[in-house]
């Protein structure tokens, strides 16, 4: 299996402009998870779903955010407009089951400089 | 709600053993994960610990104490290689998992 594939890896735009981050999950996990990273605040968590489904976007800090998951292969996370400290790196994670027991497998990430 | 306490950084020696300590306060336990993350890259899994005792896994293991809300990671016969963030994590109410900021190891030669 190819893993949880991100893109795009790298990312810079400017400070207004809208930024569109992809996801596509290991083929048969059910859960897919979205994580902002930043030296300040670490790792968090912004929005799972499962089975399509968003289930807990109570991470997700504010409405310029937004995260769609269309089909089993796929999800979107969208930032409109962006602003600079919205500059971190977003990984994409998925899991088989909840993290109780589950494993979560994390993509390579994409690395966002919001100028 | 959850919170969980690592050192930020630590130090160690190429060959020797250090150990990472997690201290975590949960409303429930379901369980405490240890990932490893190189720097520029994504993390990955190291263990699960759900019950009481130390758990090996070649050169690493894993400690947890439920009723002391602590774990740690053992790392032997340490490699440059090991040098990287490891991240403590417990899943929350809702399952998802709730990370601590991670403690950077530096091994040297």
């Amino acid at each position: 299996d190819a893993g949880v594939i991100q893109s795009p890896r790298h990312e810079v735009t400017e400070m207004g402009q809208e930024v569109t981050l992809r996801c596509k999950p290991i083929s048969g996990h059910d859960y897919l998870f979205w994580y902002r990273q930043t030296m300040m605040r670490g790792l968090e968590l912004l929005i799972y779903f499962n089975n399509n489904v968003p289930i807990d976007d109570s991470g997700m800090p504010e409405d310029r955010f937004s995260a769609k998951m269309p089909n089993a292969s796929f999800s979107t996370l969208k930032i409109q407009p962006s602003e600079p400290r919205d500059s971190a790196v977003y990984f994409c994670a998925s899991s088989v089951g909840l993290a109780r027991q589950e494993t979560q497998y994390f993509g390579p990430g994409t690395r966002l400089l919001v100028l | 709600g959850q919170n969980i306490d690592q050192p930020t950084e630590m130090t160690a020696t190429e060959g020797a053993i250090v150990q990472i300590n997690c201290t975590y306060q949960t409303s429930g336990f379901n369980g405490l994960f240890w990932y490893q993350q190189h720097a520029g890259e994504a993390p990955t899994f190291l263990s699960y610990n759900v019950l009481d005792g130390l758990e090996e896994k070649g050169r690493f293991s894993s400690f947890l104490s439920r009723s002391k809300g602590y774990s740690y990671l053992l790392l032997k016969e340490l490699q440059m290689k090991d040098s990287a963030s490891y991240l403590c994590a417990v899943p929350g109410n809702t399952g998802k998992l709730i990370f601590g900021q991670g403690t950077t190891l530096q091994v040297k030669p």
